[in-house]
């Protein structure tokens, strides 16, 4: 059973604060995925890596997949109250399934 | 472009009741699938749907079923419901099933089983 382990499970800081999530499992995955949840609505993809290694930035966001591919961080500067919200990873193991950890839920205060 | 259309919003049924969910995915995507989510359990797969068929199945009784219509459109749906089938039922589309790169959620369908 491939399981995806994110740490911490609750994060509370204050406006303008650094954060870092991570991602990580025994299996390798095809691809890692990150999406923003918020109350009562759907997540929502913010990136896809695919490569061992890769790094790819998003505005203010860092995301980074393990050499192995078995891991993944997301990396938050200077946090803002607008990133509040359920942070969840997925990985890939088919082309057509995901398994999902089990969240980071943020608190950014202003 | 319409995003991923989830009918309804909310639904409070019957424990022992069936229920039927329906998602309408983005124009052109092809693959569907169906996620429930819960406070302790997470986002669990349910199953994929592409051109009509299921590619893939979760670990779900047999009480949850889904289907594929040939406009892509997926419905899900659970018989003789538990309390415990309260959850958020999420569906996600992808083009061309590539689901390793991105899915598109929609919002969601609260369901609660009383």
């Amino acid at each position: 059973t491939q399981l995806l382990e994110q740490s911490p499970q609750f994060l509370s800081i204050q406006e303008g604060e650094n954060l870092t999530v991570y991602c990580n499992s025994s299996s390798v995955f095809s691809s890692l995925q990150w999406y923003r949840q918020e109350p009562g609505e759907g997540p929502v993809l913010l990136v896809t890596v695919v490569t061992g290694g890769e790094v790819k930035k998003l505005k203010r966001l860092t995301f980074q997949f393990g050499d192995a591919r078995k891991d993944s961080s997301l990396h938050i500067t200077a946090a803002q109250p607008g990133d509040t919200g359920l942070y969840l990873c997925a990985g890939g193991i088919s082309s057509y399934k995901l398994i999902f950890g089990s969240g980071t839920r943020l608190l950014v205060r202003p | 472009k319409a995003g991923v259309t989830q009918t309804p919003r909310y639904l409070i049924k019957t424990r022992g009741q069936q229920v039927t969910l329906s998602c309408s995915p983005i124009s052109g995507h092809r693959s569907v699938s169906w996620y429930q989510q819960t406070p302790g359990q997470g986002l669990q797969f349910l199953f994929e749907y592409f051109s009509e068929t299921q590619r893939n199945k979760g670990n779900f009784p047999g009480r949850f079923s889904g289907r594929q219509f040939s406009n892509s459109r997926s419905e899900m749906n659970v018989s003789t419901l538990e309390l415990g089938d309260s959850a958020l039922y999420l569906c996600a589309s992808s083009h061309g099933g590539q689901g390793s790169y991105g899915y598109t959620f929609g919002s969601g369908t609260r369901l609660t089983v009383v």
